[in-house]
């Protein structure tokens, strides 16, 4: 594809269920990252993949979250027992290199209830 | 996790003013320095990718310049048009294989 896709871009789930949050990169961007966005804030940095690695996951914030890219390219962010706090919008970009632009998907918006 | 600050937190300006903003981010082991456009129900989208102290981009009415010493970047926006309006995001990242962190952006309103 032409961009950075993210799928669902809406998801509604129950408090305590586990969710899968899907990116698919641009084709050959090794770069890949994923964000969380609350209202009125910057993008909060989760973790960050270079090819199939997690070469820095200290964004992540507990164990409950977990995100892998097992054949370097499609990434999959995993929210197990979801809380109400963990409603945000999650945004992926990918980067052909670490210092070239990142370009972002539309993001998933993620409601827990 | 590396603290990117940006202010002012929102500026709203007239058509036709000439407006900057600031980043800062820590200076030492500095790699890049990225400002990104994010317009409302939109993704963001790259405006500069800076690595170069002293370094200076442009891109139309937008400019940006890059101090690494002394750890901040400027964004000028020359004779602002209501397209103009959106968050503007700043990233810096400080070595090789470590990820871009964001400020919490600058959001720009501009009226006619």
């Amino acid at each position: 594809g032409a961009g950075v896709s993210q799928t669902p871009s809406n998801k509604v789930t129950e408090k305590g269920k586990y969710v899968e949050l899907r990116c698919d990169p641009i084709s050959g961007h090794t770069a890949l990252y994923w964000y969380r966005q609350s209202l009125g804030q910057g993008p909060e940095f989760l973790i960050y993949f270079q090819g199939t690695g997690a070469a820095d996951d200290s964004g992540l914030p507990n164990d409950r979250f977990f995100a892998v890219r097992p054949e370097g390219s499609v990434s999959t962010l995993k929210i197990q027992r979801t809380e109400r706090g963990d409603s945000a919008v999650y945004l992926c970009a990918s980067s052909e290199a670490e210092n070239t632009e990142a370009f972002f998907g539309q993001g998933t918006r993620l409601t827990v209830v | 996790i590396l603290n990117v600050e940006q202010s002012p937190q929102s500026l709203h300006v007239q058509e036709g003013d000439s407006t900057n903003f600031t980043c800062s981010f820590p200076s030492s082991n500095f790699y890049a320095l990225h400002w990104y456009r994010w317009e409302t129900a939109k993704s963001p989208e790259a405006l500069f990718v800076m690595t170069l102290n002293g370094d200076e981009k442009k891109k139309g009415r937008i400019s940006a310049t890059l101090n690494t010493k002394e750890g901040y970047s400027y964004l000028y926006i020359k004779g602002s048009q209501p397209e103009d309006s959106a968050t503007y995001l700043c990233a810096s990242s400080n070595q090789a294989g470590t990820a871009l962190i964001f400020g919490k952006g600058t959001t720009l309103s501009v009226s006619s």
